[in-house]
């Protein structure tokens, strides 16, 4: 079974302008959930799909948008780049977190994306 | 508000030696506990999960964490580590609200 992928690897974007990062969760996995990562906050939760809905969010600002299409397949959106914004982002999917037996989080590598 | 504590963002041990990193969570309410693995330019993998039974729980590449309801704890731990243990552990409390979060993390480096 093929796991999550994620693209474009690497990115290099300068500020204001804006990103699409994407995620292809594992098949039969509805859930998509989407974290940043950076030296100085850890990994921090960004928001979760499931079943094209966002079922919950981080503490980020509205810059920060994403989407699940009917596949699950998700993407995320970053508008007006901030140099802040470089970051290792990460895409977890997983079959229905939150349900009676909790499945865990499969991570993709990642999408390192670089403000200038 | 829901927290979880990684104690200690860096540990340095010894090869051979044992592991402790310690995770450490704030809620009255019972969570699910995992511990993630993250390698160099690489996604985060699952070394070990509890959600119900047994408090200890064994994982991948000889690590194990016992979950302790009355310190609210979930540490992970390996009696003899390895030099390609080094990466960097986060631990991942979730909770029935699906409010989840995941530890600064832990960055383990292993001195031969």
């Amino acid at each position: 079974k093929a796991g999550v992928t994620q693209t474009p690897r690497y990115l290099i974007k300068t500020r204001g302008q804006q990103v699409t990062l994407s995620c292809s969760p594992i098949s039969g996995h509805r859930s998509v959930s989407w974290y940043q990562q950076t030296p100085g906050q850890g990994l921090q939760f960004l928001f979760e799909y499931f079943s094209e809905t966002q079922r919950n969010k981080g503490n980020f600002p509205g810059r920060f948008s994403g989407r699940q299409f009917s596949n699950s397949r998700s993407e995320m959106n970053v508008s007006t780049l901030e140099l802040g914004d470089s970051a290792l982002y990460l895409c977890a999917s997983s079959l229905d977190p939150g349900g009676v037996d909790y499945n865990e989080q499969f991570f993709g590598p990642g999408t390192r994306l670089t403000v200038l | 508000a829901q927290s979880v504590t990684q104690l200690g963002s860096h540990v340095s041990v010894s090869e051979g030696a044992l592991v402790l990193l310690r995770c450490n969570y704030s809620s009255s309410v019972p969570p699910y506990l995992f511990w993630y693995v993250q390698y160099p330019n690489q996604g985060l993998q699952l070394l070990l999960k509890y959600t119900t039974g047994a408090t200890l729980v064994k994982g991948i590449n000889g690590f194990e964490a016992e979950f302790k309801k009355s310190e609210t704890s979930f540490h992970l731990t390996k009696p003899s580590a390895h030099m390609s243990d080094a990466a960097e552990y986060f631990c991942d409390v979730s909770f029935l609200n699906n409010d989840m979060r995941f530890g600064a993390g832990t960055r383990l480096t292993v001195k031969p």
